[in-house]
């Protein structure tokens, strides 16, 4: 069975870092790829990044501006998402989902979200 | 302002046939494959449809979908509670170079 499991919800401060996971399981990691989707409270769905896992290859949001890096990890089968220095902007449900490689392809497989606050 | 167009929300009956628009441009509806995306009140999205009309397992039939040009449309037929959520188009953006989505909308069953 397909799985991607994030980690908790965290609760910081502006300015400082953080760093989310999402653990994939129940199929080959480097066979497809990981998208990040950011949702911000009461808003729609946004796409953040698409990483494969085989070379760590990113395409990244051009709205992003190089605040956040995206990484993986194939020997624990897990992508990351991650900040230096977090904004109050940065308030968000973060979901990762599963891509299989085509370009018909949907995410066809959520994680279940992460939720970030970041209040001072 | 998201780059695929739909109109915030929609609303019908049990037992009714609801569709929802999905406007773009050539850049990605009209030159990509479009998916739609189910989002249930506080619960992560569901892929409802890919590749412009094909329903993943599990999807029931009463979902359907199509494209035209630029623009796509996913229809809903006998209409029921459980249906309310927010739906969401997609679709690759080649001069983006990256995915983009619709503004989502809200279906209310009344």
């Amino acid at each position: 069975e397909v799985q991607l499991v994030q980690s908790g919800a965290e609760v910081k401060k502006p300015g400082e870092s953080l760093r989310i996971s999402c653990k994939a399981s129940g199929y080959s990691f480097t066979n497809s790829w990981i998208t990040w989707v950011r949702q911000m409270p009461g808003k729609g769905l946004e796409w953040m990044a698409r990483i494969d896992p085989s070379d760590s290859y990113t395409q990244y949001s051009r709205s992003l501006q190089g605040h956040v890096t995206f990484s993986t990890d194939k020997s624990t089968s897990s992508a990351y998402l991650q900040w230096s220095s977090l904004k109050a902007s940065d308030t968000a449900m973060y979901y990762c989902a599963r891509q299989v490689r085509s370009s018909s392809s949907g995410f066809d497989f959520w994680g279940q979200g992460t939720l970030v606050t970041v209040s001072s | 302002q998201s780059v695929l167009t739909q109109p915030p929300s929609a609303s019908g009956t049990p037992g009714q046939r609801v569709t929802i628009s999905c406007s773009g441009s050539d850049s990605n509806i009209g030159g990509n494959t479009v998916n739609w995306y189910q989002q249930l009140p506080g619960t992560a999205p569901k892929l409802l449809i890919h590749n412009n009309n094909q329903r993943p397992s599990g999807v029931p039939d009463r979902f359907s979908a199509s494209k035209s040009g630029t623009s796509a449309s996913l229809a809903i037929s006998g209409l029921q509670s459980e249906d309310e959520a927010d739906y969401y188009c997609a679709a690759w953006d080649d001069s983006l170079n990256g995915a983009v989505f619709g503004g989502g909308t809200q279906l209310t069953v009344l």
